[in-house]
């Protein structure tokens, strides 16, 4: 059972919003740890997509944003597209296993 | 341009040992931790493993713990994950990724490598 939580699927039409959720514990996220997020397209690696809770690397563009409040955090895409269609996963630290953790995961489907 | 690539995977036994390795270039290797994360077929991404930029600091995580060693050759510039005793359920594609600090995202990752247990 993944330490973070997240949704296992969601779906939106092209031009549409939709958030992705990610529920952590006082030992992760809401201890103060970053969270962080990654695309995967089908049959590749994963992809940074957002740093630091809410920070694009470069080359990213700016209709996807994160979010942090309290223990939880959320992946926000603004104006769906069809190259979108990806699994997503959250990252944090977990002070009580002492390293990393990551979110089952959510296939974003655009319908 | 940054490049992490794996190699060393393929089919063992169960209750056998591989050792997977991951060249980096384009970036300074000896500057970032470096961290092994699988994914078994049609699963979630699973943190492996995690060693500090001079080698310092190790971390496993509980499924692997006792049966797998991270270790890294700054001078060649490559991670290596010495897998034993390995599990069906130790199936999936490793990838090696950094991070610029112990706490800090995985900014690139490798395109994984393939381990297959069974019999």
């Amino acid at each position: 059972q993944p330490v973070l939580t997240q949704p296992p699927s969601v779906s939106g039409a092209p031009g549409q919003r939709v958030t992705i959720s990610c529920t952590g514990s006082n030992s992760n996220i809401g201890a103060g740890y970053d969270v962080h997020w990654y695309q995967q397209l089908p049959e590749t690696a994963p992809k940074l997509l957002i740093y630091d809770n809410s920070n694009r690397p470069s080359g990213v563009p700016d209709r996807f944003s994160g979010s942090k409040s309290g223990a939880s955090a959320s992946l926000a895409f603004s104006g769906l597209q069809a190259e979108d269609e990806a699994d997503y996963y959250c990252q944090s630290y977990d002070s009580s296993l002492g390293g990393w953790v990551f979110g089952g995961g959510t296939k974003l489907t655009v319908l | 341009e940054v490049q992490l690539v794996e190699s060393g995977g393929g089919l063992v036994q169960p209750g056998g040992s591989l050792r997977l390795s991951c060249a980096g270039s384009g970036f300074i290797f000896s500057s970032f931790t470096m961290h092994w994360v699988r994914q078994a077929p049609g699963k979630g991404l699973e943190y492996v493993s995690a060693l500090s930029a001079n080698g310092g600091e190790t971390y496993y995580a509980n499924s692997v713990r006792g049966r797998f060693v991270v270790s890294r050759d700054n001078s060649n510039n490559t991670l290596y994950l010495q897998m034993g005793s390995l599990r069906a359920e130790d199936m999936a594609v490793y990838y090696c990724a950094r991070s610029p600090s112990w706490h800090s995202r995985f900014d690139y990752w490798g395109r994984g490598a393939l381990v297959t247990v069974s019999s």
